[in-house]
């Protein structure tokens, strides 16, 4: 049974600071790695994925994956007030359209200017 | 991608009466997800809807109170069964493709009084 594990719980920072969130996984055999963001009131969207070791960039956001530890995290630059939402990290066991997504606990981000 | 239209958009509902919320998709998909979030918390995965078969249901929900069906490839409805106040909270359909991400629907808030 998989088990995902989101930290911090909230967080509040000032406008233009560097924010991370982190996430554990139990399942070693897990393939895919997904951050999703949530804004009051509305479905959740994906923000971005990972599948394979390593960093992936896309402009003030960054993923880290590291399998062997069973962590992956969330890295956002200059942090903007727009960001303010919940964060929720996912872990998906395979590309199969069957395969189900199992959400961490959620992290509430609140960027104050 | 994958559209998924929900009904209701919200609803209130006396405690002891029951509840159905439908989702249909713009496209056929071979499994559809239901959710369960609390305010601002995270998703629950409720149960795996694939068509033609029994749902699969996760740790703390069943058949008996949450029943789903999938009659068809772009169709599901879930009933929420002698509601209680604790039932309150918003439930999400979903879906994905193979090697796409997990898509929402807009959401069903359900207050039970």
């Amino acid at each position: 049974q998989q088990n995902v594990q989101q930290s911090p719980e909230s967080l509040i920072v000032p406008e233009g600071a560097r924010t991370s969130l982190n996430c554990t996984f139990s399942d070693s055999a897990s393939q895919y790695f997904w951050w999703y963001r949530q804004h009051s009131g509305k479905a959740p969207k994906a923000l971005m994925s990972i599948f394979s070791n390593g960093e992936k960039e896309e402009g003030r956001f960054t993923i880290h994956l590291n399998k062997a530890s069973l962590h992956f995290s969330l890295h956002i630059r200059d942090s903007q007030p727009s960001d303010s939402a919940l964060y929720l990290c996912a872990v998906i066991l395979s590309s199969s359209s069957f395969s189900k997504l199992v959400f961490g606990q959620g992290t509430s981000l609140s960027v104050v200017p | 991608s994958v559209l998924l239209y929900q009904k209701p958009n919200r609803d209130i509902c006396q405690s002891g009466t029951s509840l159905k919320i439908q989702c249909v998709a713009d496209s056929q998909v071979v499994s559809m997800f239901w959710y369960q979030q609390f305010q601002e918390q995270s998703l629950m995965l409720m149960a795996t809807a694939n068509e033609g078969s029994e749902a699969t249901y996760e740790s703390g929900f069943t058949k008996d109170k949450f029943p789903i069906s999938r009659p068809n490839l772009t169709f599901s409805t879930l009933t929420v069964n002698n509601a209680r106040p604790g039932d309150s909270s918003i439930y999400f359909c979903s879906s994905r493709r193979a090697n796409t991400e997990v898509f929402f629907g807009k959401g069903t808030r359900l207050t039970v009084v």
